[in-house]
């Protein structure tokens, strides 16, 4: 059973550019939630989805972008890069279920960006 | 709002006990996880505890709840080489629609011979 599963695992871009990272959820799972983590600290949230919507955002700009597919896979967009938005992309799934309870986000290996 | 603090470091001796310690603010009722970073990888999830739990035991590890106090902690019994990671606390809460946990900074511990 295939937990989550990110790509690419490192990526190097310049400022001012534009990066699309991917995930697939664990199988069963059909929400997916970003976060970035900056070095030394804890993840930060960044949106999540659910039935190819955003459903909930966390404060960061509109750069910030995202997309979840029919199957559940979700992709995030980030335009006109800074050297801030370096860190590990983190993308996490759960299983929605009664209430939307928070069932525990299994979280995959992350993508390593890094901005030039 | 939320704010999770946990100590940056802990240093034990192999085969010693570790506890990890946290403490969260939000006073409703919540969820509270313990996480697992090893380097170059995502974060693992260990145990989690609901808010109206006092004490979760799994293998070696142990989760205590004061919730008075707001405090959690994490006990790893008999720690190994292979515990040596970032530990995150995480709280997130179980009514208002928001279900997003918020993270601590994490813990490093480090388990020497």
């Amino acid at each position: 059973d295939a937990g989550v599963t990110q790509s690419p695992t490192h990526l190097i871009k310049t400022r001012g550019q534009q990066v699309t990272l991917r995930c697939s959820p664990k199988s069963g799972h059909d929400t997916v939630s970003w976060y970035q983590q900056a070095l030394g600290q804890g993840p930060q949230f960044i949106f999540q989805y659910y039935e190819e919507e955003e459903r909930q955002r966390g404060n960061f700009p509109d750069r910030f972008s995202g997309h979840q597919f029919p199957n559940y896979s979700s992709e995030l967009n980030v335009n006109a890069l800074l050297l801030g938005d370096s860190a590990l992309y983190l993308c996490a799934s759960s299983q929605s279920g009664w209430g939307r309870s928070n069932q525990p986000q299994h979280f995959g290996d992350g993508t390593r960006l890094s901005i030039l | 709002g939320e704010d999770v603090e946990q100590s940056l470091f802990l240093s034990v001796r192999e085969g010693d006990s570790s506890v990890i310690n946290c403490t969260y603010t939000d006073s409703s009722s919540t969820y509270l996880y313990w996480y697992k970073q090893e380097p170059g990888a995502g974060l693992q999830l260990l145990t989690y505890i609901f808010s109206n739990m006092d004490m979760k035991q799994d293998q070696r590890l142990t989760v205590l709840l004061n919730k008075k106090d707001k405090h959690l902690s994490l006990r790893i019994a008999d720690t190994q080489t292979g515990d040596s990671a970032i530990y995150f606390c995480a709280e997130a809460p179980a009514s208002g629609g928001s279900y997003i946990p918020t993270f601590g900074r994490g813990t490093s511990l480090i388990v020497h011979p």
